[in-house]
């Protein structure tokens, strides 16, 4: 079974900006949960989209948006692009079923902001 | 609110070595699930065990212990007879019960030396 795969692996941009990063999930699982890596906040969760449908958020700006599609590939968004937002992306994916409910991360996409 | 802390930001064994990772965590909730993951320096996060807040039982996967302990609020992590391939940062993690948002500590560098 393949693994999450996450679109594009590196990509850089300049203050103000925006970008979109893309994650499909394995086969058959409908949640997907992003989070960014960096070295000052360390890991911490951005989203999570189930069934088309924001389920959770965690407490990012308005800036930072996602969305899922009825297949759930799910893409994010960040707007206006500041050099904080220099970070590791990485998306998850999980069936959901309450006992089984491990999370599989995807490789990540480095985001570069100059 | 939920959090997890690694107090070992980086430990070095030689090969061979035992190693015990720390983790301590804080919820208020009932039900809840600890994770640990492994990050190699390529980036993705590789899932080792999920334990649920009800299952106290320590378990071994090969060279891998983990010992979960309610009474203290730890699920540790030991590696018996390092190798240099467990080179990598270790995450221990902690979800509730209200969907897929992982709460992670800052992480355990660990460098095993031949």
């Amino acid at each position: 079974k393949a693994g999450v795969t996450q679109t594009p692996r590196y990509l850089i941009k300049t203050r103000g900006q925006q970008v979109t990063l893309s994650c499909s999930p394995i086969s058959g699982h409908r949640s997907v949960s992003w989070y960014q890596q960096t070295p000052g906040q360390g890991l911490q969760f951005l989203f999570e989209y189930f069934s088309e449908t924001q389920r959770n958020k965690g407490n990012f700006p308005g800036r930072f948006s996602g969305r899922q599609f009825s297949n759930s590939r799910s893409e994010m968004n960040v707007s206006t692009l500041e050099l904080g937002d220099s970070a590791l992306y990485l998306c998850a994916s999980s069936l959901p079923a309450r006992d089984t409910d491990t999370q599989y991360f995807g490789p990540g996409t480095r985001l570069t902001v100059l | 609110a939920q959090k997890v802390t690694q107090a070992q930001t980086e430990i070095s064994v030689v090969e061979k070595e035992d190693v015990t990772l720390d983790c301590v965590y804080e919820t208020r909730d009932t039900t809840y699930y600890l994770f640990w993951y492994k990050q190699p320096p390529s980036g993705e996060l590789v899932f080792l065990i999920r334990r649920n807040s009800f299952d106290e039982q320590n378990e071994i996967s090969g060279r891998y212990s983990w010992n979960f302990q309610k009474s203290t609020s730890s699920f540790n992590f030991t590696i018996t007879a390092s190798q240099v391939v467990d080179s990598a940062v270790y995450f221990c993690a902690l979800e509730n019960n209200a969907g897929n948002m992982l709460t992670f500590g800052g992480g355990t560098r660990l460098m095993v030396k031949p």
